[in-house]
C-alpha cells in the first residue's frame, strides 16, 4: 500500500478481553515499530522489529502485551486481560532497510494509529 | 518511561507571535529529528539535525541541535495558525533504527 495501514481505527472492548491490533507496513520496509500514546503525550516506545524477529522489545510494560511479525511484513500487537489503563492510541510505524552509515538516522513513516478504548 | 523532556507541555499564543520549544536529555544521541503530529494522524518528520551546534532551517520553523547532542529547540517565527499542532522530537540511537520521542509540545495559534 502506499502508506502503513492500521486496523482497527477504533476498538472499545470490556476489561479483562483480549485484542489484537495489526499494523501493514509500507512494502519493502524491513524495521517495523510498535509505539502507544496518550492525548497530548508523546509516543511510548513498545517493540521494533527487523524482519521477523523482535530487535528490541524492552518496552512491553507487561507480560499481557505481545507482538508477532511472523513473515516479515504485517504485525499484530496482542493485548491480554485488557485494562482500563491500556486505553490509548496505539501507533504502528515502519521504515526501508539502510545501506549506509545510519548517524543520520532513517526515516519512519507512521500510521494514523488504532484507538483503543477499555471500558 | 521517556529519554526526552520537552518543554513547554502546552503553549497558547497570538498569531504573528514568536515561541521556542526546548527538547533536554541526558542521553548522547546520534542525531535528533523532530515531528509535528495533528489529531487523528501519526507524527510527520520535519526535520533531522546530525552534527552538534547544527542549525537547520525551513521556512518560519529553526530548529538547533545542541554542541553535546544531548538537547534541540525549536523556533518558530511568525506563528501562523496553520502551525497548530504537537510537535515531537525524538533522538536517535546510534544505529540508526531506534526512534526515542519526546514528552511532546501541544502548540495553539489564535487567529
Amino acid at each position: 500500500g502506499a502508506g502503513v495501514s492500521q486496523t482497527p481505527s477504533n476498538k472499545v472492548t470490556e476489561k479483562g478481553k483480549y485484542v489484537e491490533l495489526r499494523c501493514d507496513p509500507i512494502s519493502g520496509h524491513t524495521a517495523l515499530y510498535w509505539y502507544r500514546q496518550s492525548l497530548g503525550q508523546g509516543p511510548e516506545f513498545l517493540i521494533y522489529f527487523q524482519g521477523t524477529g523482535a530487535a528490541d522489545d524492552s518496552g512491553l510494560p507487561n507480560d499481557r502485551f505481545f507482538a508477532v511479525r511472523p513473515e516479515g511484513s504485517v504485525s499484530t500487537l496482542k493485548i491480554q486481560r485488557t485494562e482500563r489503563g491500556d486505553s490509548a492510541v496505539y501507533l504502528c510505524a515502519s521504515s526501508p532497510p539502510t545501506d549506509r552509515g545510519l548517524s543520520s538516522g532513517n526515516t519512519i513513516y507512521f500510521g494514523e494509529g488504532s484507538w483503543l478504548t477499555v471500558v | 518511561t521517556q529519554l526526552l523532556e520537552q518543554s513547554p507541555q502546552f503553549l497558547s499564543i497570538q498569531e504573528g507571535e514568536n515561541l521556542t520549544v526546548y527538547c533536554n536529555s541526558s542521553s548522547v544521541f546520534s542525531s535528533l529529528q523532530w515531528y509535528r503530529q495533528e489529531p487523528g494522524e501519526g507524527p510527520v518528520l520535519l526535520v533531522t539535525v546530525v552534527t552538534g551546534g547544527e542549525v537547520k532551517k525551513l521556512k518560519r520553523l529553526t530548529f538547533q541541535f545542541g554542541d553535546a547532542r544531548k538537547d534541540s529547540s525549536l523556533h518558530i517565527t511568525a506563528a501562523q495558525p496553520g502551525d497548530t499542532g504537537l510537535y515531537l522530537c525524538a533522538g536517535v540511537s546510534t544505529t540508526g533504527n531506534q526512534f526515542y520521542f519526546g514528552t511532546g509540545t501541544s502548540l495553539t495559534v489564535i487567529p
